[in-house]
């Protein structure tokens, strides 16, 4: 069965500091990886995902995230975070396009 | 180009109702995903359909059921509701193997 475990549920960060989100994930193969962001009342955004190739995947507004098979991982980052990336960010793992299994999100407060 | 439509916005029913939830995929999309998030969760598959053809099913019961229509849009029906019903609905539209993209969901609340 996939899984994916985001052992943060909260994390506070001052604007222009770093940011990282953890995220393991369980699958038995091949894992197709992503990452979404959900603002208050929207639906979810994609930043970044990861299908093969290099392990570390630019995404949108900054964002990257390193995929570590031997650590079952996918952790997210941005170098210097704006008031603006207050949010929630969820990790879903699955295969392709089909029956992604999202992570209970991690939500992310910004201190000017 | 407009991205994944839901309607409504949001919904009020009461416990027992039925209630059907739309979805427009971004044209060019032909697999249409229906999540569930429950508040302060992430979301949980319900169902998926590409061609008109269910593809997947979560772990939802029977009262829940979906279907695609020839231009790829799709319907959620979900019968006798439940207080735990009470949800965030969320359409995704990808095409073959592409990343899902989602609307801005529709909230359904049962009194």
């Amino acid at each position: 069965a996939q899984s994916v475990t985001q052992p943060d549920i909260h994390i506070t960060v001052s604007e222009g500091a770093s940011l990282e989100l953890r995220c393991n994930y369980s699958y038995g193969a091949t894992p197709y990886l992503f990452w979404y962001v959900q603002s208050p009342g929207q639906g979810l955004q994609l930043l970044l995902k990861y299908f093969s190739g290099d392990t570390l995947v630019q995404g949108i507004k900054g964002f990257e995230a390193e995929f570590k098979r031997s650590q079952s991982s996918f952790n997210l980052r941005k170098p210097s975070v704006h008031w603006s990336d207050a949010a929630e960010y969820f990790c879903a793992v699955g295969a392709g396009d089909y029956k992604l299994s999202f992570g209970a999100g991690t939500t992310v407060t910004v201190r000017a | 180009d407009a991205g994944v439509t839901q309607s409504p916005t949001h919904l009020i029913k009461t416990r027992g109702q039925q209630v059907t939830l739309r979805c427009s995929p971004i044209s060019g999309h032909k697999s249409v995903s229906w999540y569930q998030q429950v508040l302060g969760q992430g979301p949980q598959f319900i169902f998926q359909y590409y061609e008109k053809e269910e593809r997947g099913r979560g772990n939802f019961p029977d009262r829940f059921s979906a279907r695609q229509f020839p231009n790829y849009s799709s319907e959620l029906n979900v019968n006798a509701l439940l207080l735990g019903d009470s949800a965030l609905y969320l359409c995704a539209s990808s095409q073959d193997q592409g990343s899902q993209h989602f609307g801005d969901g529709t909230r359904l609340s049962i009194l």
